[in-house]
């Protein structure tokens, strides 16, 4: 168990339709980093918060948002979902925002978009 | 932008033998870390080994080994005694200073009884 979790773990919708994923980071840890792992793309980087404060953005498609609340839990915003959206989501947190710091990975939620 | 190609989708190993993976790596920067990552049939991902740039030293821990050799951009992982426990999908992973990580393909690995 890393200390991360994340809810829910299974999703399924319909295209067009808008998910929220939601993350609990480690306690003490101040960013969260959120990750795509699809069968087309394999695993990618979406975004990175830092103590509530977006710090990195990486493929993150227009209809996705996210934030990082003052308690620090953090929310994926999926919206106009199509069907490639299907796919592995992932939160990540480390201690700090710099490099070099062991990111902990929650164990995914799942949306199937159909 | 940086690069991780694993160029090996599927490998098998027997039980009780030693496996190699194989990672390539293409970056600019002079100091970064790499990782390998273990993701399981149950899809959690578990970090395996960790290995900071500047340390010329090989990374190990326990059954798991790695080889980097930073001129040539490479980051191997050698798994020892190879358990049944080990059949995963294995992912080489870079990070850059911001802190992102930069995944390869991923390499399955069965281990046979």
């Amino acid at each position: 168990d890393s200390g991360v979790t994340q809810t829910p773990k299974h999703l399924i919708t319909a295209t067009g339709q808008r998910v929220t994923l939601r993350c609990s980071p480690r306690s003490g840890d101040l960013s969260v980093y959120w990750y795509q792992q699809s069968l087309d793309q394999g695993l990618q980087f979406l975004i990175q918060y830092y103590n509530g404060e977006e710090r990195a953005k990486g493929n993150i498609l227009e209809r996705f948002s996210a934030q990082q609340f003052p308690d620090l839990h953090s929310e994926l915003n999926l919206s106009s979902l199509e069907l490639g959206d299907s796919a592995l989501y992932f939160c990540a947190s480390s201690a700090r925002s710099s490099s070099y710091n062991e990111q902990f990975f929650g164990p995914g939620t799942r949306l199937t978009v159909l | 932008a940086q690069t991780v190609t694993q160029s090996q989708p599927e490998m098998s190993v027997q039980e009780a033998e030693t496996v190699t993976l194989s990672c390539t790596y293409d970056t600019s920067e002079s100091n970064y870390y790499l990782f390998w990552y273990k993701q399981p049939p149950s899809r959690q991902m578990i970090l395996v080994i960790r290995q900071e740039a500047y340390k010329q030293q090989n990374a190990t821990e326990n059954r798991f080994s790695v080889n980097f050799q930073k001129a040539a951009k490479s980051f191997s992982l050698k798994i020892s005694d190879s358990q049944l426990g080990d059949t995963a999908m294995y992912f080489c992973a870079f990070m850059n200073p911001g802190g992102k990580l930069i995944f390869g393909q991923g390499t399955e690995l069965s281990v046979k009884p």
